[in-house]
């Protein structure tokens, strides 16, 4: 069974500071990772998604980078600013022949930007 | 855009009550899933959905049906509504490039 660890659960920086957030999974036989941010109240806001062929993606002042080998995925965000502040989740899609390829969630890690 | 829209924000039920979660994507993707969201138990798959008519358990499948009529349109029943219901519930929807997740709003429910 898959598991999905983020740490830290929360995670305080001041404004400007490059950080890096991690994600962890047990079993590297995905299909892809995704990372989420997420507001409070509100829904999940997809940033990125790696594909397993893949080493990293970027988009803006994010980048996401894949090591299957060692289960790991991290999201680098740049300069930070405090509209960063969200809990950042990743999702792992699972390598299945067939059937549904359930997607396991991390727990997130929750971020303060402080101004 | 994709967009997944949840029509309801937030909801005030009481116990015993049918409640209907309204969710449409319009990005023509064939899966969609029905979440909840409790804080300290994360992200758990209520129903999801591969074509029209069809559904599928997920983990926490008691006390909530589903309906997908059309493929844009995917609803989260809750028969009889019960205060362990009270929570987030997020509509998601998968397709496109890369099969990318989307996810609504969310609907807040209070079950009283």
């Amino acid at each position: 069974k898959q598991e999905v660890t983020q740490i830290p659960a929360a995670l305080s920086v001041p404004e400007g500071e490059n950080l890096v957030l991690n994600c962890s999974f047990t079993d590297s036989a995905i299909y892809n990772l995704q990372w989420f941010r997420q507001d409070p109240g509100k829904g999940l806001t997809s940033l990125l998604l790696i594909q397993s062929s893949q080493r990293e993606q970027t988009s803006g002042r994010l980048n996401a980078s894949l090591d299957k080998s060692s289960g790991r995925s991290t999201l680098y965000i740049a300069a930070s600013q405090p509209g960063d502040s969200a809990t950042y989740l990743c999702a792992v899609r699972p390598l299945n022949s067939g059937g549904y390829q359930k997607v396991t969630f991390g727990t997130g890690t929750k971020l303060q930007v402080i101004p | 855009d994709v967009k997944v829209t949840q029509s309801s924000r937030y909801l005030v039920k009481r116990t015993g009550e049918k409640v209907f979660l309204e969710c449409v994507q319009d990005m023509d993707h064939e899966n969609m899933f029905w979440y909840r969201q409790d804080p300290g138990l994360g992200l758990r798959l209520i129903y999801f959905s591969y074509d029209v008519k069809m559904k599928e358990k997920g983990d926490i499948p008691e006390g909530y049906s589903v309906s997908r009529e059309k493929k844009e349109r995917f609803s989260l029943i809750l028969e009889s509504a019960s205060t362990n219901q009270t929570s987030m519930y997020l509509c998601a929807s998968k397709g496109g490039p890369g099969n990318t997740i989307y996810f609504g709003e969310g609907s807040w429910l209070t079950v009283v």
